[in-house]
C-alpha cells in the first residue's frame, strides 16, 4: 500500500498569512501515460463531509477560493492556504487515487493563532 | 446537482450487523465507482472499498474482507454497505463517496454508527 505521511500534524496561522502543507508518498503517484499526478487535496470542517479541494495535485476544483493552490509531483506536495481566513479553519487531507487502495494522509489541522 | 443521501445513525450491540444505504441522485448512478470511507472518533479517513454500480464488482482491503459486503439497487440509485460482527471500535462516522477520475468528488453527509453495549 502507498502510505501517505502528512506535516505537520496541526499548524497555528494568524488571520491573513500563510498556512503550508506538505504530504509525501511512499511511491510515485505520477501517471505517465497522461503526466498527471492522482493527488487529491480535501478539506474537512468541524462536523462536516470531507469535500474536494484540489485534484491532480494543482488543479483547483470548481468553487473553490484562488488562495488555495497545490503543488508538487511524484512523491512530493504540498498545499498553500494563502491570506487564511477564519472559515478556512479545518482538517486537510492529502489522498492517492493512483493505486488500489486508496490512501488518505493522517490529517493537518488548520486553526487560528 | 449530484446528491448522495445516507441513513440515519444508528446504535448497536457488539455482534451484530449494520446496513448503511447512499441514495444518489442527480448523475447516472452506473456511470461511477462508489468507496465507502470510515472516520472513527477524532480520527483520520479509512478506505473500506468500493463497489461498481454497473457490474456489482467489489473490491475491499484486507482488514475488512469477510466482514463487509457491498451491493447496489439500480432501480433505485442506491448503494449498501454492510459491516458484520461490530466491536466496539468499528463506532464511526461512516462514509460513502463518488469516484470521478480526479478523485472523491462527492461525499455523502455520514452515518453514525455506534456499538454500545
Amino acid at each position: 500500500d502507498t502510505v501517505m505521511t502528512q506535516s505537520p500534524d496541526s499548524l497555528a496561522v494568524s488571520l491573513g498569512e500563510r498556512a503550508t502543507i506538505n504530504c509525501k508518498s511512499s511511491q510515485s503517484v505520477l501517471y505517465s501515460f497522461n503526466n498527471k499526478n492522482y493527488l487529491a487535496w480535501y478539506q474537512q470542517k468541524p462536523g462536516q463531509s470531507p469535500k474536494l479541494l484540489i485534484y491532480w495535485a494543482s488543479t483547483r476544483e470548481s468553487g473553490v477560493p484562488d488562495r488555495f493552490s497545490g503543488s508538487g509531483s511524484g512523491t512530493d506536495f504540498t498545499l498553500t492556504i494563502s491570506n487564511l481566513e477564519a472559515e478556512d479553519v479545518a482538517v486537510y487531507y492529502c489522498q492517492q487515487h493512483y493505486s488500489t487502495p486508496p490512501t488518505f494522509g493522517q490529517g493537518t489541522k488548520v486553526e487560528i493563532k | 446537482q449530484v446528491q448522495l443521501v445516507q441513513s440515519g445513525a444508528e446504535v448497536k450491540k457488539p455482534g451484530t450487523s449494520v446496513k448503511v444505504s447512499c441514495q444518489a441522485s442527480g448523475y447516472s448512478f452506473t456511470g461511477f465507482y462508489i468507496h465507502w470511507v470510515r472516520q472513527a472518533p477524532g480520527q483520520g479517513l479509512e478506505w473500506m472499498g468500493w463497489i461498481n454500480p454497473d457490474s456489482g464488482g467489489t473490491n475491499f482491503p484486507p482488514k475488512f474482507q469477510g466482514r463487509v459486503t457491498m451491493t447496489r439497487d439500480t432501480s433505485s440509485s442506491t448503494a449498501y454497505m454492510e459491516l458484520s460482527r461490530l466491536e466496539f471500535d468499528d463506532t464511526a462516522v461512516f462514509y460513502c463517496a463518488r469516484e470521478h477520475s480526479t478523485g472523491f468528488d462527492f461525499w455523502g453527509q455520514g452515518t453514525l454508527i455506534t456499538v454500545s453495549p
